[in-house]
């Protein structure tokens, strides 16, 4: 089955305690994103990746990092993180098309991070 | 630059009723357009999405949307509206740059009536 993975689905930490959210894809996508979720703010992106090795920030990547070492992972890395940090966080891929933006985005079902 | 402006926060209507959801849109470049719906709980899934083909699209579920250049719209529609579409939906642009930026709507949360 086609599908994005998220792990952990539910977590709740304390500020300054590294965490790691990772992101799998069984579709070969080229195209990784990570974003996250906030009230009346819609969907924000923190980085994306066009292929492996290549990353880029997105609207709001502060307080993340992120690495793309091999195609089907994409973990989204939070070193110290913070109260303002805590949201809904989906991760997403999808192929590139030849013009150069994304076709369909598929989604994880979403991580939920509660930093106190 | 891109952005994506949803018109409505909420919208309510009764089962069986059309369904209007409006998004306007700025784009520098050829944009490609999409329409993604997210039920309470879950990611988000793809209803349709537009792509420099033609200007009317379908999607799943009976939803359609119209790009209009001229007004840079892209409204989603759907003319009988039932309870299981009560759900966010998110109006998102993709820009032909080379880069791979997805701007997101704010979303608009469709409640369906009895």
């Amino acid at each position: 089955e086609a599908q994005v993975t998220q792990n952990p689905r539910y977590l709740i930490t304390v500020t300054g305690k590294k965490l790691t959210v990772t992101c799998s894809q069984n579709m070969n996508h080229e195209y990784m994103s990570w974003y996250r979720q906030d009230p009346g703010l819609g969907l924000r992106q923190i980085y994306y990746s066009m292929n492996v090795e290549v990353t880029d920030k997105g609207d709001v990547p502060e307080g993340y990092k992120v690495s793309r070492k091999e195609k089907r992972n994409f973990p989204l890395i939070l070193e110290s993180p913070s109260p303002n940090q805590t949201s809904l966080y989906f991760c997403a891929s999808s192929f590139s098309t030849p013009t150069g933006n994304t076709g369909e985005l598929f989604f994880g079902e979403g991580s939920r991070l509660t930093v106190l | 630059a891109q952005s994506v402006t949803q018109l409505d926060s909420h919208v309510s209507v009764s089962e069986g009723t059309p369904v209007l959801l409006r998004c306007n849109y700025s784009s520098s470049y050829s944009p490609s357009l999409f329409w993604y719906v997210q039920h309470p709980n879950k990611g988000l899934q793809l209803l349709l999405k537009y792509t420099s083909a033609a200007t009317l699209v379908k999607g799943i579920n009976g939803f359609e949307a119209e790009f209009k250049k001229s007004e840079t719209s892209f409204h989603l529609t759907k003319p009988s509206a039932h309870m299981s579409d009560a759900a966010e939906y998110f109006c998102v642009v993709s820009e032909e740059t080379g880069g791979f930026k997805t701007i997101f709507g704010a979303g608009t949360r469709l409640f369906v009536k009895a």
